[in-house]
């Protein structure tokens, strides 16, 4: 299996703009996790999705962040508009269980938004 | 105060060494634990589970304290690629895995 992928592994924006995050879960993964990682916050959970169904959004930042899961081998984590202090590592992880179980992560895509 | 807390370091240790770090956490119904490491520029992963009896893996060994709410995590005869942040993983009463913010460890030659 080629592991949790994640789309793309850099991003450089200018404020303002929409900034798309794609992830493909490993195969037979019910959960999917969204995760940001900065120096000064380290990592933060930002939704995750059970069954392709968000089960629990309340780490999404603002109205700007939304999250979608269209089906079982992929999602997205959009940022519209994007702004500098929105500058992280986003990663994608995966787990076949849930809480109890290993996630398997993503490799992240870092973001600069400038 | 945060959920799950841990010493950022750097810890500093010598190649050969024994280093130990805790990790604390505020939920005392938390259900399952787990050490992940983090190389830099790289992904977390799976280090090892935390049971309840305590349980080793090589030089690596952790145990849980449920009266004093906290982890551990051992490692003996430190190499140089054991460098890395060690994340401290926690299941919270919610089913929320809380993430602490990790320590960072540096074996030196």
């Amino acid at each position: 299996d080629a592991g949790v992928i994640q789309s793309p592994r850099h991003e450089v924006t200018e404020m303002g703009q929409e900034v798309t995050l794609r992830c493909k879960p490993i195969s037979g993964h019910d959960y999917l996790f969204w995760y940001r990682q900065t120096m000064m916050r380290g990592l933060e959970l930002l939704i995750y999705f059970n069954n392709n169904v968000p089960i629990d959004d309340s780490g999404m930042p603002e109205d700007r962040f939304s999250a979608k899961m269209p089906n079982a081998s992929f999602s997205t984590l959009k940022i519209q508009p994007s702004e500098p202090r929105d500058s992280a590592v986003y990663f994608c992880a995966s787990s076949r269980r849930g809480g109890n179980t290993e996630a398997f992560f993503g490799q992240g895509t870092r973001l600069t938004v400038v | 105060r945060k959920e799950v807390e841990q010493d950022p370091g750097p810890f500093n240790v010598p190649e050969g060494a024994t280093v130990a770090f805790n990790c604390t956490y505020s939920n005392s119904a938390s259900q399952s634990f787990f050490w992940y490491r983090q190389d830099c520029r790289k992904e977390p992963k799976l280090l090892m589970s935390v049971y309840s009896s305590g349980n080793e893996d090589g030089r690596f060994t952790a145990q849980l304290n449920r009266a004093s709410q906290y982890i551990s995590l051992l490692i003996r005869d430190s190499k140089l690629s054991d460098s890395a942040t060690y994340l401290c993983v926690v299941l919270n009463s919610n089913y929320q895995l809380i993430w602490g913010a990790g320590t960072k460890l540096i074996i030196k030659p």
